[in-house]
């Protein structure tokens, strides 16, 4: 079946400009997660969504990333006025459930560069 | 300190080579734990979960050691096509994250 897709697999864009990245999960999963990898580093979780709620949004570096969950299904990740620092792949993840023993099935990843 | 330490690596190692990773969690109320792989430039794939007793899987065996906060992944018969980065996951009861470490460079040579 299918897996997680994102999408574009590769964005480049001028510093200060809006960039929105996009999550399709596995059909039937209700959690979600964002997570940023920068070159070298290891993964960086952003948000969760359970359903169409964030109940935690703790990982997200700033105001201006922001996220939504529509329909249960597919994720954005809108990043505003971006910076250099925000260069780095951008994995997406779904598990069936909310349990902690959940396998995580992840995305191939949108690569972001910020010129 | 880090919530999950990993030795970064790389650990070069001989094809049919036995090796190691160790990692080690910092909240004591951490309650599940896996292994991932990470090949270079591609998504992260689960690659064993690790239970309290210890489990195995081929060539592969996790362990749990809850009283030091470390876990551990042996790799025997050590193939080419196990050189990738190995990723030690954490969560924690309460919160909804997955705490991944930076990962273990393992290459394994000719």
């Amino acid at each position: 079946g299918a897996g997680v897709s994102q999408s574009p697999s590769n964005k480049v864009t001028e510093k200060g400009k809006d960039v929105e990245l996009r999550c399709d999960p596995i059909s039937g999963h209700t959690a979600l997660y964002w997570y940023r990898q920068r070159l070298g580093q290891g993964l960086e979780f952003l948000i969760y969504f359970q359903g169409n709620s964030a109940p935690d949004k703790s990982g997200l570096p700033s105001d201006r990333f922001s996220a939504e969950r529509t329909g249960e299904s597919v994720s954005t990740l809108t990043i505003q006025r971006t910076q250099q620092e925000d260069s780095a792949v951008y994995l997406c993840a779904s598990s069936l459930g909310t349990s902690l023993q959940e396998t995580q099935y992840f995305g191939p990843g949108t690569r972001l560069l910020v010129l | 300190r880090k919530e999950v330490e990993q030795d970064p690596g790389p650990f070069n190692v001989p094809e049919g080579a036995t090796v190691a990773f160790n990692c080690t969690y910092s909240n004591s109320a951490s309650q599940s734990f896996f292994w991932y792989r990470q090949d270079c430039r591609k998504e992260p794939k689960l690659l064993m979960s690790v239970y309290s007793s210890g489990n195995e899987d081929g060539r592969f065996t996790a362990q749990l050691n809850r009283a030091s906060q470390y876990i551990s992944l042996l790799i025997r018969d050590s193939k080419l096509s196990d050189s990738a980065t190995y990723l030690c996951v954490v969560t924690t009861s309460g919160t909804y994250k997955y705490i991944f470490g930076t990962g273990t460079r393992l290459k394994v040579l000719a």
